[in-house]
């Protein structure tokens, strides 16, 4: 089975920007969950979609979305840039979700200047 | 908001020490994980201990869970090169309900 993937790789954006980030989950797998791993906070919870519905929401602002299409496939979106937006975002997906294993994918690495 | 905490964040070490990385909360967790991460790529899911007390082996690994279900470590044994890499803890349950939460990790280094 092919595993995790995300696109793009890596970004770089400018403040104030917008940024769309996308999540192709193991084939079988309908949660996918996002997270933000920085070197300061580790690895913080964004939100995790199930059925295209968010089913479980992090501590983040409003300027982060998401969405999850009827394939599981899933995108991630930021407006309004900040500087502080600079991480790795990585997505995981698993069969059923919540506290399951996560099959996570190499993550897109997003620098905004 | 349950939190787990790593110790130590760094560990720099020779070929062939032995080493544990803790992971301990004061809140109780229906099970707990543990993770490795490469540069450059997502953690990948080393153990499940989900038992009060459980030791689990994965070759030189050992991972225990304490009988409180409040911790856990990792012990490497003779550890080599290619251990190198981020270490993550993340426990399942209690209050954080339907979603891992994340230990702030240990970089390992192993140095030939």
């Amino acid at each position: 089975k092919a595993g995790v993937t995300q696109t793009p790789r890596y970004l770089i954006k400018t403040r104030g920007q917008q940024v769309t980030l996308s999540c192709s989950p193991i084939s079988g797998h309908r949660s996918v969950s996002w997270y933000q791993q920085t070197p300061g906070q580790g690895l913080q919870f964004l939100f995790e979609y199930f059925s295209e519905t968010q089913r479980n929401k992090g501590n983040f602002p409003g300027r982060f979305s998401g969405r999850q299409f009827s394939n599981s496939r899933s995108e991630m979106n930021v407006s309004t840039l900040e500087l502080g937006d600079s991480a790795l975002y990585l997505c995981a997906s698993s069969l059923w979700g919540g506290a399951e294993t996560q099959y996570f994918g190499p993550g897109t690495r997003l620098l905004v200047l | 908001t349950q939190l787990l905490e790593q110790s130590p964040q760094f560990l720099s070490i020779q070929e062939g020490e032995n080493l544990t990385v803790y992971c301990n909360s004061s809140s109780v967790f229906s099970s707990l994980q543990w993770y490795r991460q490469e540069p450059g790529e997502g953690p990948v899911l080393l153990v499940t201990v989900v038992t009060g007390g459980e030791v689990k082996k994965l070759k030189r690994l050992t991972f225990q869970f304490g009988d409180a279900r409040k911790d856990s470590s990792l012990h490497i044994t003779a550890a080599q090169t290619g251990d190198t890499g981020l270490y993550l803890c993340a426990g399942a349950g209690g209050t954080s309900y339907g979603k891992l939460t994340f230990g702030q990790g240990t970089i390992l280094t192993v140095h030939p």
